[in-house]
């Protein structure tokens, strides 16, 4: 079995763009989630995706968006980039029932 | 909503000595299950030990621990015979069981150091 497998690993990227960091998760997974870590602090839930569909958001503004694919790659998009965006951007994928999760090693992401 | 507290930023422990990480997390549910996750700096998290609510036995895997009080809501991590390798940022979580949102809140995290 594969793990999870993130891309790009570094990327900066100046106020006012967008991006899209992917994520490739472990075969079988059907529930993929991201998370935010900034600098020294623990990981802030963003939003996860079952079945291609959204079925939780934490406590971050719509330009903040998803996707999930049936491959079970998945994209998180972030419109007009605000330096607090600047960030560790981990994925997560995992079965819906079941507690365990397998990490990927993140995208570390700096607005400019 | 949940919390989860790590109020020690850092801690140090010699090699084949024994530490422990302290964790408070405030719910109002009775179901939940607790983790503790290790990230060193390739940035991956690693799972180190998880523990079900409704379960009164502590979680055990190998050299770590867990001291799970359900009432004091505590869950610290005890690691015995700590090794270089441990060195890590380890972050305490939560995840509810009720409902189809599985997602992790995670504390702070503390930054453990091993002396050799």
């Amino acid at each position: 079995e594969t793990g999870v497998t993130q891309s790009p690993t570094h990327l900066i990227k100046t106020r006012g763009q967008q991006v899209t960091l992917r994520c490739s998760s472990q075969s079988g997974h059907n529930t993929v989630s991201w998370y935010q870590q900034a600098l020294g602090q623990g990981p802030q839930f963003i939003f996860q995706y079952y079945r291609e569909e959204e079925n939780g958001r934490g406590n971050f503004p719509p330009r903040f968006s998803g996707l999930q694919f049936p491959n079970y790659s998945s994209e998180l998009n972030v419109n007009a980039l605000e330096l607090d965006d600047s960030a560790l951007y981990l994925c997560a994928s995992s079965f819906i029932d079941v507690y365990g999760y397998t990490f990927g090693s993140g995208t570390r992401l700096t607005v400019v | 909503a949940q919390t989860v507290t790590q109020s020690q930023p850092e801690m140090s422990v010699q090699e084949a000595e024994t530490v422990t990480l302290s964790c408070t997390y405030d719910t109002s549910e009775s179901d939940y299950y607790l983790f503790w996750y290790k990230q060193p700096p390739s940035r991956q998290m690693i799972l180190v030990i998880r523990q079900e609510a409704y379960k009164q036995q502590n979680a055990t895997e190998n050299r770590f621990s867990v001291n799970f009080q359900k009432a004091a809501k505590s869950f610290s991590l005890k690691i015995s015979d700590s090794q270089l390798g441990d060195a890590a940022m380890y972050f305490c979580a939560y995840r509810s069981r009720t409902g189809a949102n599985s997602k992790l809140t995670f504390g702070k995290g503390i930054t453990l150091s091993v002396r050799p």
